[in-house]
């Protein structure tokens, strides 16, 4: 079965960085497009970025444009979220997901928390 | 982007049937028939209920459907079972490729 496994979350101080992975397993990897979805405390649903399958296509939320930058090394069936500047306004659980057809959010790993505080 | 809007709850009663209403703009729901429903139970991630506006993945309950009407999308819980109250969540794909969410919606079985 589908599983995604967030890691790399934690405290960081403003400005800082922090790279956060997801690993998949139970599916093609390589064949699917992925994305990052953030969820502040007690908010809703914050798309991030999505990642084309061989990495060639990435799009990014106004909020994180050049701050956050997607990756992926399907050789390690694994995608990334490198996250730079961060602010307290980025404090969320942060989840990746796997794509259904280009453009449906299907599966959601359990999410890795990130909280942004000096 | 601006978020899709959503009620922030509804409630009913179990056996009965409620819909959650989710409203854009031409540039999403009404632009295309990418419109996706997610359930979130607390604590947990959001579960795929309803995928292209109304289609269902595998596993999901024949009591669960969606529909669309210009920029309005809806899901529909038929017979309300105690298991269904969560918050659930509307996305839709945008002529920006990217995604939006609704705010969420609160739904309470009485």
């Amino acid at each position: 079965q589908v599983q995604l496994v967030e890691s790399g979350g934690g405290v960081v101080q403003p400005g800082r960085s922090l790279r956060l992975s997801c690993a998949a397993s139970g599916f093609t990897f390589s064949s699917n497009a992925m994305y990052w979805v953030r969820q502040a405390p007690g908010k809703g649903l914050e798309w991030v970025s999505f990642i084309w399958y061989d990495g060639s296509n990435k799009y990014y939320a106004d909020s994180v444009k050049g701050r956050f930058t997607t990756s992926r090394d399907n050789s390690k069936n694994t995608v990334y979220l490198q996250m730079n500047s961060l602010r307290a306004e980025d404090t969320a659980v942060y989840y990746c997901a796997k794509d259904r057809s280009g453009v449906v959010i299907e599966y959601w790993g359990q999410g890795t928390l990130v909280t942004v505080s000096s | 982007q601006s978020a899709l809007t959503q009620p922030a709850s509804v409630s009913g009663s179990p056996g009965q049937s409620i819909t959650i209403s989710c409203t854009g703009t031409s540039s999403d729901v009404g632009g295309y028939n990418y419109v996706s429903w997610y359930q979130q139970h607390p604590g947990k991630a959001p579960k795929l209920m309803i995928y292209d506006v109304s289609k269902r993945p595998s596993g999901v309950s024949d009591r669960f459907s969606g529909s669309k009407s210009g920029n309005t999308a809806s899901l529909t819980i038929s017979g309300l079972q105690a298991e269904d109250e969560a918050d659930y969540y509307c996305s839709s794909y945008t002529s920006r490729s990217t995604w939006v969410f609704g705010g969420g919606t609160k739904l309470t079985v009485l």
